[in-house]
């Protein structure tokens, strides 16, 4: 499978807890999102990736959040501190280098449960 | 008012119907227009992308663009129960990486 890949598929915490979620983009994408999808709603922007360079922050991601992307390649999104408002599917994108084209492909998301 | 406004239905139709999906937006800078297609507990998935104005058509799907007023459309054509699914328009701006999207409309394709 060449898609957008998400770790792991499911994830149950406890309030206070921390989590990480681990996004591996489309091979030669330089150009990776995460977003979050709560029921109902449509996925609403968290943050962007151009190689390594965390370029756009929301301001929906709170001190509690952090992004990396060290090597250009996969990215990992860690919540600290969990709280049941973060409840909700974290969706991962990429795109190719703008040459290629604009178009975001998803991954299949991670869907966090905060107790 | 959000920047993206989607009915979320949800739109019930016979098998075989043309769907008619719609979004209407406030931001005229939006050039980047896309609908995705998402299955319950699945990530969206692409159907169509195009820029600026005009229509595009794949296969049973047809989008158009009507930026003068704000206004997107995605067609289906010959409908099947297969795509009973939740439909999300997307959109963007010139140099702005972040997707903006509307609620999305829930389709449901009776056999």
């Amino acid at each position: 499978d060449t898609g957008v890949s998400q770790d792991p598929r499911h994830k149950i915490t406890k309030r206070g807890q921390n989590v990480t979620f681990r996004c591996d983009p489309i091979s030669e994408h330089n150009r990776l999102y995460w977003y979050r999808q709560t029921l109902g709603q449509g996925p609403e922007f968290l943050t962007y990736f151009q190689n390594e360079a965390q370029l756009e922050k929301s301001r929906l991601l709170s001190d509690r959040f952090s992004a990396e992307r060290p090597k250009g390649s996969f990215s990992t999104l860690e919540i600290q501190r969990t709280e049941q408002g973060d409840s909700a599917m974290y969706l991962c994108a990429s795109s190719p280098p703008p040459r290629f084209g604009n178009e975001q492909f998803f991954g299949p998301g991670t869907r966090l449960t905060v107790l | 008012q959000k920047e993206v406004e989607q009915d979320p239905g949800p739109l019930s139709v016979p098998e075989g119907a043309i769907v008619s999906l719609n979004c209407t937006y406030s931001n005229s800078a939006f050039q980047y227009f896309m609908w995705y297609r998402q299955y319950s507990r699945k990530g969206p998935e692409l159907l169509m992308y195009t820029y600026s104005s005009g229509n595009k058509e794949d296969g049973r799907f047809t989008a158009q663009v009507d930026k003068s007023s704000k206004y997107i459309s995605l067609f289906i054509r010959d409908s099947q129960p297969s795509d009973s699914a939740t439909y999300l328009c997307a959109m963007s701006a010139t140099g702005f990486q972040k997707l903006v999207f509307g609620t999305g409309t829930r389709l449901l394709v009776s056999p």
